[in-house]
C-alpha cells in the first residue's frame, strides 16, 4: 500500500518567514510532484522531480523552490512567505514508468500565511 | 502547454440518478486520462482512468469515454449514492513527461 505523508496537517506563519513543508513517500517511486489546490482552480503544479538532486518547474513556481536530497523525501520552500501563498499544498509521487500512471497524494498541508 | 477545462463546477443530482462530468484538452500528444476523487478534508485518490489507445472503460457504477478526434472525455457515475458526494478532477498527461495537468474540479452532490 502506497504510503505518502506530509509532516503537517495545519502550519500558520507570519509573512516574511521562511517555510519548510517536507513529503516522504515510502514506494520507491522515482517522480515526486508538490501542487498547490486553491477553490475554483483545481490542482497546480509548482515543481517536480524525477529522481534525486533532480527539479523542474511546473506552472507556478514563483516565490517557491524544492530541495531532493533523498529518494523519499522532496521538500518544498517559501523562502520569504506571502499572504497569497495561503493555501493547500500537496505532495504526489509515482513510478518512473514508460507512459504516465497514477500519482498517489500525501494529506496535505494547510498553509495559513498572516 | 496543455490545458484543461472541465465543466460543470458543481452539479446537484438525487440519489439514484446519473451524473456525467465532461473534460476537454488541448494537446493531442496527451495519452493518460485519469479521473480522481476529494472526499471533503482527504486526499486525491484515482478512480478510474483510461489511455488514448481505448475510447471507454467501466468499473461497476463508473466508466469514462474518450473522443481523441474532439478531444474530450467524461466521467459517467450511474446509480448515485450520498458517498459519490465529493469533488471530482479530471487530469491529462503531458507529452514526453511523467507529469499530470488538471481540470478545475467538479463539486458533486448527491441528495438523498
Amino acid at each position: 500500500d502506497v504510503k505518502v505523508t506530509q509532516s503537517s496537517r495545519y502550519l500558520v506563519k507570519r509573512t516574511g518567514e521562511k517555510v519548510f513543508l517536507e513529503c516522504v513517500q515510502d514506494m520507491d517511486h522515482e517522480n515526486m510532484f508538490w501542487y498547490r489546490q486553491d477553490p475554483g482552480l483545481g490542482l497546480r503544479l509548482i515543481y517536480f522531480s524525477y529522481d534525486v538532486k533532480m527539479k523542474e518547474k511546473g506552472d507556478i513556481p514563483e516565490g517557491y523552490s524544492v530541495s531532493r536530497e533523498k529518494k523519499e523525501r522532496f521538500s518544498l520552500i517559501l523562502e520569504s512567505a506571502s499572504t497569497n501563498q495561503t493555501s493547500m499544498y500537496l505532495c504526489a509521487s509515482s513510478p518512473r514508468t514508460v507512459s504516465p500512471s497514477e500519482q498517489y497524494f500525501g494529506p496535505g498541508t494547510r498553509l495559513t500565511v498572516t | 502547454g496543455e490545458n484543461v477545462e472541465q465543466h460543470p463546477s458543481t452539479l446537484s443530482v438525487q440519489e439514484g440518478d446519473s451524473a456525467v462530468i465532461k473534460c476537454t484538452y488541448s494537446d493531442s500528444a496527451s495519452n493518460y486520462f485519469p479521473w480522481y476523487k476529494q472526499e471533503l478534508g482527504k486526499r486525491p485518490q484515482l478512480i478510474i482512468d483510461i489511455r488514448s489507445n481505448v475510447g471507454e472503460k467501466k468499473d461497476q457504477r463508473i466508466a469514462v469515454t474518450l473522443n481523441k478526434t474532439a478531444k474530450h472525455f467524461s466521467l459517467h457515475i450511474t446509480e448515485t449514492q450520498p458517498e459519490d458526494s465529493a469533488v471530482y478532477f479530471c487530469a491529462a498527461s503531458v507529452q514526453g513527461f511523467q507529469k499530470l495537468v488538471f481540470g478545475t474540479g467538479t463539486r458533486l452532490l448527491v441528495s438523498p
